[in-house]
């Protein structure tokens, strides 16, 4: 089945120590986006990639960064982890297409920080 | 800014019994998502309408666009439809927002 992976499922780290979380998909979307759901509350777009293009909202911490090497995967890289990072990180995918777009999320990385 | 809003906030039923939730949403969308969030943080999709009425097994969603708001019904509640419900929106070009959830707990 086509779908939206993401690895590991669970995550600890140490605060300070940097921390990548991975994400890949096999439906073939061209827009892949990070998403961070802390407790209790809705996701929050961090950025996102169409295509090759990196789109970066503006609230988004510089100690956040993402690459995307090809279509099927996206990493997400947390340079220096604070206890304010503690959340769950999603991955969702989408195809553009004019008036729809459809996004479909991964199982999600739950990311502990001591 | 944009607003989204869900209600209510939270939902206790007794397994079998039905519920509406309701989404409502402050201007014109092209894009509207109902999403459950099962107790391990996965977001499902169950409907992509930003107009009219589709239905799936027990589950079936309206979108009214030109009054803004969606509703989301749920028949015959199981247990496994405990978590939290989004819908989320997309007006123009901007980023998918999602509403503030609905909590359903169904009691066996």
């Amino acid at each position: 089945d086509a779908m939206v992976i993401q690895n590991p499922r669970y995550q600890v780290t140490q605060f300070g120590k940097p921390v990548t979380l991975s994400c890949s998909q096999t439906l073939n979307h061209n827009v892949m986006y990070w998403y961070q759901q802390k407790s209790s509350q809705a996701p929050k777009l961090l950025f996102h990639y169409y295509d090759k293009d990196f789109n970066n909202e503006a609230d988004t911490p510089d100690n956040f960064q993402s690459r995307r090497p090809n279509t099927s995967f996206c990493f997400l890289d947390i340079r220096s982890p604070g206890l304010g990072d503690a959340a769950m990180y999603l991955c969702a995918t989408s195809r553009e297409i004019p008036g729809r777009n459809e996004q479909f999320f991964g199982p999600g990385t739950r990311l502990t920080v001591l | 800014g944009i607003q989204v809003e869900q209600s209510p906030p939270d939902l206790i039923l007794q397994e079998g019994a039905n519920s509406t939730l309701r989404c409502n949403f402050s201007d014109s969308v092209n894009n509207l998502q109902w999403f459950h969030q099962n107790p391990w943080g996965q977001l499902i999709n169950l409907f992509y309408i930003p107009s009219g009425t589709k239905q799936n097994g027990r589950l079936s969603a309206t979108t009214v666009a030109t009054e803004r708001y969606s509703l989301l019904y749920i028949s015959s509640s199981q247990t496994t439809d405990s978590g939290v419900y989004f819908c989320a929106v997309e007006f123009g070009n901007e980023k998918l927002t999602f509403g503030t959830g609905t909590r359903l707990t169904i009691i066996p």
